[in-house]
């Protein structure tokens, strides 16, 4: 059973840190990328970051509302991916999301994990 | 502001069809796959549609999309109450080097 479970959600005050993991287990993790996608309440989902696997170099992207705050990265021996997010905004405020990216079928976010709440305040 | 435009609600009676639009650009839906995602309340995002037109498993054939130029569509055939939900499209940007959302669409079954 493929499963994603996020944790490391919480308070943190404007300007602080936080790291969030993604959990990953049920599918060969270092053939997939992992998104992290958030949705801040009242308002729709946003991607934040993609981690790509070994064959795309581990390359990472980022959304333009947390590049140069946030860094994506991943462990293939343990099957996590964290975000780390620095310099923290109260818009920042939202559940997180992570999720399998399978882009040799163009299979997009095909599993989510349950998310992990973040509030900035 | 969402590059991806969606219709901010959308509603019908069980039964009926109905569709949600997404307008986007060459660098997005122009030139990239769609996705499409229906999100319960209370609930993590669902993937119904990939690659423009497929169903994952698991999808009833009730639901159905189409891309043509630098517009999407979702139809919802056979409406049942458990389709309320918020529905996203989405797609990769090569400008932005990033995926965008559309703002999404309430879909309420009257």
């Amino acid at each position: 059973e493929v499963r994603l479970v996020e944790s490391g959600g919480g308070l943190v005050e404007p300007g602080g840190s936080l790291t969030l993991s993604c959990d990953v287990s049920g599918f060969v993790f270092s053939d997939y990328y992992i998104d992290w996608v958030r949705r801040a309440p009242g308002k729709g989902l946003e991607w934040v970051a993609r981690s790509r696997h070994k064959g795309k170099g581990y390359s990472t992207a980022y959304a333009a509302s947390v590049k140069g705050r946030f860094t994506v990265s991943r462990d293939d021996s343990r099957n996590f991916v964290y975000l780390q997010m620095n310099r923290l905004k109260i818009e920042d405020s939202a559940m997180y999301y992570c999720a399998r990216t399978d882009r040799t079928v163009h299979k997009d976010l095909d599993y989510w994990g349950q998310g992990t709440l973040v509030t900035v305040s | 502001q969402s590059v991806l435009t969606q219709p901010p609600s959308a509603s019908g009676t069980p039964g009926q069809r109905v569709t949600v639009s997404c307008s986007g650009t060459y660098s997005n839906i122009g030139t990239k796959t769609v996705n499409w995602y229906q999100q319960l309340p209370g609930t993590a995002p669902k993937l119904v549609i990939f690659n423009n037109n497929m169903r994952p498993s698991g999808v009833p054939d009730r639901f159905s999309a189409s891309k043509s130029g630098t517009s999407a569509s979702l139809a919802i055939s056979g409406l049942r109450s458990e389709d309320e939900a918020d529905y996203y499209c989405a797609a990769w940007d090569d400008s932005l080097s990033g995926m965008l959302f559309g703002g999404g669409t309430k879909l309420t079954v009257l």
